[in-house]
């Protein structure tokens, strides 16, 4: 079985400084990664996922994420973030059954609040 | 090119009554994925459908919850005599083949619950 853990509920950071939202997972196979933004009052839109190869993934809106086996983990990063940032982030790990992924799992999100 | 369609977004029951929410997937998709996200916590995988089919519900709790796929029409998740701790988001993803690995899923806005 796998599980997500999102270290931080609530990260507020300043307009334009950096920010890092954590993830650690544990799984007894070979994993797939992803991060997932949640706006208000909107469904879930994939940031970026890590299927294999580099272990430095880029997404879209300047974000990009760090695969680390040895640490299990999948830190979320931006070297500068605007207000339009502000969102729930959600990790997910998805592993691959017989073929095929029938589901994902996912961490209970990473509120991030952007400050003027 | 409407995406995942949802409703109604939000939805207020008694406790005993019925819910139905319905989840249209994006035009060609032929796979539905029921989340379930309780507050403060991530989303919680609950069925996953394919056309006239349910091929996982693992994640369902064993009464009064069902779900279906017809072959016309939207998927539909049915609660039968709620209960407070119904309250909930229930989100809808699909996508166009069985494989969340390779392929995204997209999820639609979701629908609030709120038993009263």
């Amino acid at each position: 079985a796998q599980s997500v853990t999102q270290l931080d509920s609530q990260v507020p950071v300043f307009e334009e400084a950096p920010v890092e939202l954590r993830c650690n997972y544990s799984s007894s196979v070979s994993v797939y990664l992803f991060w997932y933004v949640q706006y208000p009052n909107q469904g879930l839109q994939l940031l970026l996922k890590y299927l294999s190869g580099s272990t430095l993934v880029k997404g879209i809106n300047g974000f990009e994420a760090e695969f680390n086996k040895s640490q299990t983990s999948f830190h979320l990063r931006k070297p500068s973030v605007h207000i339009s940032d502000t969102a729930e982030y959600f990790c997910a790990v998805g592993t691959l059954l017989s073929g095929s992924a029938r589901q994902l799992t996912f961490g209970s999100g990473t509120q991030l609040t952007v400050l003027p | 090119n409407a995406g995942v369609m949802q409703n109604p977004r939000h939805l207020v029951r008694r406790r005993g009554q019925e819910a139905r929410l319905r989840c249209s997937p994006m035009k060609g998709h032929s796979h539905v994925y029921w989340y379930r996200q309780l507050p403060e916590e991530g989303l919680k995988f609950m069925v996953y459908l394919q056309k006239e089919n349910i091929i996982d519900e693992s994640g369902m709790p064993k009464e009064r919850f069902s779900a279906e796929f017809p072959k016309e029409g939207p998927s539909i998740l049915r609660i039968q005599q709620v209960v407070r701790g119904d309250s909930a988001a229930y989100f809808c993803a699909s996508s166009p083949v069985r494989n969340l690995i390779n392929t995204e899923a997209f999820f639609g806005q979701g629908t609030r619950l709120t038993v009263v």
